[in-house]
């Protein structure tokens, strides 16, 4: 099983509450990132890391920021909460796969953000 | 048209039943393909992968690429409960960001 870890697993909070979702990983990889699934539906790459200090935006747009400044945390925060943030936010770190010409990704468990 | 499609299912069938779960894409420049099973709770966890063309087997499971069609697939033989989940699958391209594009996901119920 991968080491890597979030918190909380399920969160329920009011709309305008500023919320950070915690992620680690013990692994030592240098590549993290931040998803998010609704039911039924593609995983949506919404932020990623290289390693310390980096940052970048994916796929989805999002009022979310990350921040990188040790190699096994990268938190999540959401400045003003809203009912559309509500899904599943899955944090997950890679390292290379077969002849290193691609990675392979180690999810944590996920948060199951509900705002009301 | 989206560069992953996957059927979402749920695709429900019975124990020992020999289960095909399939995804097709666009992208030309896909080499690697993964297959992630997803269990309820649970963040996806990496099942086998394949490189470029051909079949790999591991157990019960084998994955197939048909680069030509631009079509994989996961068999999964001798179907128990336990394997019941949401099977993605996922594509990367030879360098470039090495992020995999991933498919919805096709939700896998086996019964006893």
């Amino acid at each position: 099983e991968a080491d890597i870890y979030q918190t909380p697993r399920y969160l329920v909070i009011g709309t305008g509450k500023k919320i950070t979702l915690e992620c680690s990983q013990t692994m030592g990889h240098d590549k993290m990132y931040w998803y998010q699934q609704d039911p039924g539906m593609e995983l949506h790459l919404i932020h990623y890391s290289y390693g310390v200090n980096s940052t970048e935006k994916g796929d989805l747009s999002s009022e979310s920021t990350v921040s990188r400044i040790r190699t096994e945390h990268f938190p999540l925060t959401l400045e003003s909460a809203r009912p559309s943030h509500t899904s599943q936010y899955l944090c997950a770190s890679s390292e290379p796969l077969g002849g290193g010409s691609t990675d392979t990704q180690y999810f944590g468990p996920g948060t199951r953000l509900t705002v009301l | 048209q989206k560069e992953v499609e996957q059927d979402p299912g749920p695709l429900s069938v019975p124990e020992g039943a020999i289960v095909s779960l399939n995804c097709t894409y666009s992208n030309s420049a896909f080499q690697y393909f993964m297959w992630y099973r997803q269990y309820s709770r649970k963040g996806p966890e990496l099942l086998m992968y394949t490189y470029s063309s051909g079949n790999k087997e591991d157990g019960r499971f084998t994955a197939q690429v048909d680069k030509s069609s631009k079509y994989i697939s996961l068999f999964i033989r001798d179907s128990q409960p336990s394997d019941s989940a949401t099977y993605l699958c996922a594509m990367s391209a030879l360098g470039g960001s090495y992020i995999p594009t991933f498919g919805r996901g096709t939700s896998l119920i086996v019964h006893p």
